[in-house]
């Protein structure tokens, strides 16, 4: 089983939709969680880490279910420049260092 | 700055060829870290630096060597090139911290062995 599991998609939705990605992750004793976004062909950058009490960040909003060892992010409003692939990462502990254990992604794709 | 810089951005090899792909950083991160990003897999660690002279393995070190002799530079070697090797190669720098901190990637490096 992977450690962190994501829907692959692709998720075609019209501009000004509501998207909600979802991510499971294995290890229980992991402390951080994050999202992040990865053109095509492009590197990753962070979009928004994510808090126990949830949190938001205009049109984007992250949850955490540390009990279901879940995490999701909704988008709303989609703008075509949400077309993307969003990764979710946990971290897991490793003597002492935080690895980043990336899931494969969620493509979406945000259409006129 | 510049970031996380990497080079080549491509390259072709042949089988058995050996190469060193460069990254560095001009952030004073203390960690670097190497990935590997192959279709449907995600992102996997190859190898990873906490300083200046200490590194370690990560998910998927076998045909990789790495060092780490200044806090700027973490060049990643491939010793025999295999097929098995063909991805793009994300370098990767960050803060030292216990909550993770944001992980800054290079562009990437795309290689193709054939």
């Amino acid at each position: 089983r992977k450690e962190v599991e994501q829907d692959p998609g692709p998720f075609n939705v019209p501009e000004g939709a509501t998207v909600a990605f979802n991510c499971t992750y294995s290890n229980s004793a992991s402390q951080s969680f994050f999202w992040y976004r990865q053109d095509c062909r492009k590197e990753p950058k962070l979009l928004m880490s994510v808090y126990s009490s949830g949190n938001e960040d205009g049109r984007f909003t992250a949850q955490l279910n540390r009990a279901s060892q879940y995490i999701s992010l909704l988008i709303r409003d989609s703008k075509l420049s949400d077309s993307a692939t969003y990764l979710c990462v946990v971290t897991s502990q490793s003597g002492g260092y935080n690895k980043l254990i990336f899931g494969a992604g969620t493509r979406l794709a945000v259409h006129p | 700055n510049a970031g996380v810089t990497q080079t080549p951005k491509f390259q072709v090899l042949k089988t058995g060829q050996s190469m060193t792909l460069q990254c560095a950083q001009d952030m004073n991160h203390e960690y670097m870290s190497w990935y590997r990003q192959d279709p449907g897999m995600g992102l996997r660690l190859i190898h990873y630096s906490v300083g200046a002279g200490i590194t370690d393995q990560g998910e998927v070190p076998n045909g990789y060597n790495v060092s780490r002799s200044t806090t700027e530079d973490f060049p990643l070697r491939l010793l025999s090139a295999a097929p098995s090797q063909t991805s793009v190669y994300f370098c990767a720098s960050r803060k030292a911290g216990p909550r993770g901190e944001t992980q800054y990637f290079g562009p990437g490096t795309r290689l193709l062995v054939l």
